[in-house]
């Protein structure tokens, strides 16, 4: 099972852009990568996701290096609004249904 | 498009009570899981369904059994509550037929168990 390590947590300021960084030094072949984002009292939200390289959407952009054992989730000028805990999860519902989720990264964003 | 939908939203029992948390999902998604997320643990599996009829275990699974008898319900139950089972449960729910479709999740159930 991929277990995953992100920092604890993270400050930034409105209109930064905020990279964080996942490890996951143990993916399997068939193992993508998936990003959530939570609120308080909500459940996670999912960002995005991907398998290898660089995959983008109207949020945020995922970076996959190579070898697959990081990947970064960038988030372009963010807000007040963008302050949540972000999570990386590694895995494969098809083939291992034993998601195994990581503590987070806690973003804050300040004015 | 309601989603996931979890009851009720707040739960107080006294140890040794009994009750069924109740997940919904309109998504037709064979996959169904129960977590909870208790503070600086992050989310935890307790039980997980590929389909009706179809359960198994998560990471911590005693206190707590599940039934799928739909595609559309998985409810948990915990048979005789812990003050260890205070916590915010979340259902979440996905097709399983590929693995790269995501989780969603419905909003949580917070439980108090004294």
């Amino acid at each position: 099972l991929a277990k995953t390590t992100q920092p604890i947590s993270m400050d930034s300021y409105e209109g930064q852009e905020v990279n964080i960084t996942c490890s996951h030094n143990n993916i399997a072949t068939n193992d993508y990568i998936t990003w959530y984002q939570q609120f308080p009292s909500q459940g996670p939200r999912f960002i995005i996701q991907g398998y290898k390289t660089k995959v983008t959407n109207e949020v945020a952009s995922l970076f996959i290096p190579a070898d697959r054992k990081s990947s970064t989730l960038s988030l372009p000028r963010v807000s007040l609004s963008d302050t949540a805990v972000y999570y990386c999860l590694v895995g494969d519902i098809r083939n291992n249904r034993k998601l195994i989720w990581g503590l987070g990264t806690s973003l804050a964003v300040n004015p | 498009n309601a989603g996931v939908t979890q009851t009720p939203k707040f739960q107080v029992l006294k140890t040794g009570q009994s009750m069924t948390l109740q997940c919904a999902q309109d998504m037709n998604h064979e996959y169904m899981s129960w977590y909870r997320q208790d503070p600086g643990m992050g989310l935890r599996l307790i039980h997980y369904s590929v389909g009706a009829g179809i359960t198994d275990q998560g990471e911590v699974p005693n206190g707590y059994n599940v039934s799928r008898s739909t595609t559309e319900d998985f409810p948990l139950r915990l048979l005789s509550a812990a003050p260890s089972q205070t916590s915010v449960y979340f259902c979440a729910s996905s097709y399983s037929g590929t693995g790269d479709l995501p989780l969603h999740f419905g909003n949580g159930t917070r439980l108090t168990v004294t």
